[in-house]
């Protein structure tokens, strides 16, 4: 079955360190890729996408991601964490039909 | 104001009630779709609209009905509440453009007692 695995559902990074959220995909063929963020009380907000092309995509508030195929993945990286960063981070992938099937989310929290 | 609105932000009732979440866009986007969130569930997706004619169930439709009244606004209603549809609920928008992102309102928060 197609699915989407964030397999990590908390994170606790010091604020200026470097973060990783991973994100793994099980799907036929590549399919299209976003993160979005969820800060508490509010929808969800773009990130980034991947189509195709560079593998390496930029995204807003500093936050890049790297499309790898051998391992259907698509992991959020930041190089120095800002407090405001502090919210819910999901992975989702549209197989092509339009319509998004989303990971369970990570939650990372920036510690001073 | 927003581009995707949803109205009630929160909403308390009893089981058995009938329920209705509101949409509406200003996006000029043909594609509507409803999403519930659960803790450690992340979104899962309910019912999808691609434009005013066509409606299409998404991975948890059972208990749940939709109405896309016009382009701009798609309603979901709860025929017969219960308590386990308790949840956060999120409308979101999109182009006739497969890889174009969606974009969401800042959801419903029900609660059913």
């Amino acid at each position: 079955a197609q699915s989407v695995t964030q397999p990590d559902i908390h994170i606790t990074v010091s604020e200026g360190a470097s973060l990783e959220l991973r994100c793994n995909y099980s799907y036929g063929a590549t399919p299209y890729l976003f993160w979005y963020v969820q800060s508490p009380g509010q929808g969800l907000q773009l990130l980034l996408k991947y189509f195709s092309g560079d593998t390496l995509v930029q995204g807003i508030k500093g936050f890049e991601a790297e499309f790898k195929r051998s391992q259907s993945s698509f992991n959020l990286r930041k190089p120095s964490v800002h407090w405001s960063d502090a919210a819910e981070y999901f992975c989702a992938v549209d197989p092509g039909y339009s319509t998004l099937t989303f990971g369970k989310g990570t939650m990372l929290l920036v510690s001073p | 104001d927003a581009d995707v609105t949803q109205t009630p932000r929160n909403r308390i009732t009893k089981t058995g009630k009938r329920i209705m979440l509101e949409c509406s866009q200003t996006k000029g986007h043909d594609r509507m779709y409803w999403y519930r969130q659960d803790p450690g569930l992340g979104l899962r997706l309910i019912y999808y609209s691609f434009d005013v004619k066509d409606i299409n169930k998404g991975e948890i439709s059972d208990g749940y009905s939709v109405s896309r009244q016009a382009q701009a606004k798609f309603s979901l209603s709860l025929e017969s509440a219960i308590p386990n549809q308790t949840a956060l609920y999120f409308c979101a928008t999109s182009t006739g453009v497969s890889n174009q992102p969606q974009h969401f309102g800042d959801g419903t928060r029900l609660s059913i007692l």
